[in-house]
């Protein structure tokens, strides 16, 4: 099956400066999305994203689907940008399949 | 539009016990999803429905694992003589059939075995 790797696996930053985090996939997918899980537990969708680029407010992401591979780019981080980022890739059974994550942290 | 919905939030039970979860997909979502997320790990599927029908089951989803979507709205997940190994967060997802097949998330249910 597809395999997706996620780093680097923790980041910690000081409020204010920026990230990107990067999901490799093994093979073609159908979908990629990038999710933010907060300290209880609950998956927010952050991007819906198979190929191209896309940017919602300090948020941005980047999917180069011929190179397998996914960039989620954060900047000005803030104190609730903390928590668990994944990205899941649809192979072509319809299911996601999620990375380890990158845990972040930022402090004031 | 309220979310996916998930109840209980949280379930301890002892070893061997049966237990039953349930979850409300958005209403005009066609598939709905099982995962289960193990501490510092990412979500992995169980299993997921289109309507009624159970599409698809991971080798996750052992004979003691039994899931239902009974007239293609809500579905129940039950869990029979439950293990310790069983301790973890299970996630219900839903997405509509057509384009994007973005998935949405509900909270999850946190289940404790002692």
């Amino acid at each position: 099956g597809i395999q997706v790797e996620q780093s680097p696996p923790d980041l910690i930053l000081q409020e204010g400066a920026n990230s990107t985090l990067r999901c490799n996939f093994s093979d073609s997918v159908n979908n990629l999305q990038w999710f933010h899980q907060n300290p209880w537990g609950q998956l927010i969708n952050l991007f819906y994203i198979p190929s191209g680029t896309k940017q919602n407010g300090r948020l941005s992401a980047t999917t180069v689907a011929t190179e397998r591979y996914s960039l989620l780019y954060i900047s000005s981080s803030q104190t609730t940008d903390s928590g668990v980022y994944f990205c899941a890739v649809v192979d072509n059974t319809d299911k996601l399949i999620f990375g380890t994550g990158t845990r972040l942290q930022v402090f004031p | 539009d309220t979310g996916v919905s998930q109840n209980p939030r949280h379930k301890i039970t002892k070893r061997g016990q049966n237990v039953t979860f349930r979850c409300d997909p958005i209403s005009e979502h066609n598939r709905l999803y099982w995962y289960r997320q193990t501490l510092g790990q990412g979500p992995e599927f169980l299993t997921y429905f289109q309507n009624e029908a159970q599409l698809e089951k991971s080798r996750l989803l052992s004979d003691r694992f039994s899931a239902e979507r009974p007239k293609g709205s809500f579905s129940t997940l039950e869990i029979q003589r439950t293990e310790q190994g069983d301790s973890a967060m299970y996630l219900c997802a839903s997405s509509p059939t057509g384009f994007p097949y973005e998935q949405y998330f509900g909270p999850g249910t946190r289940l404790t075995v002692t």
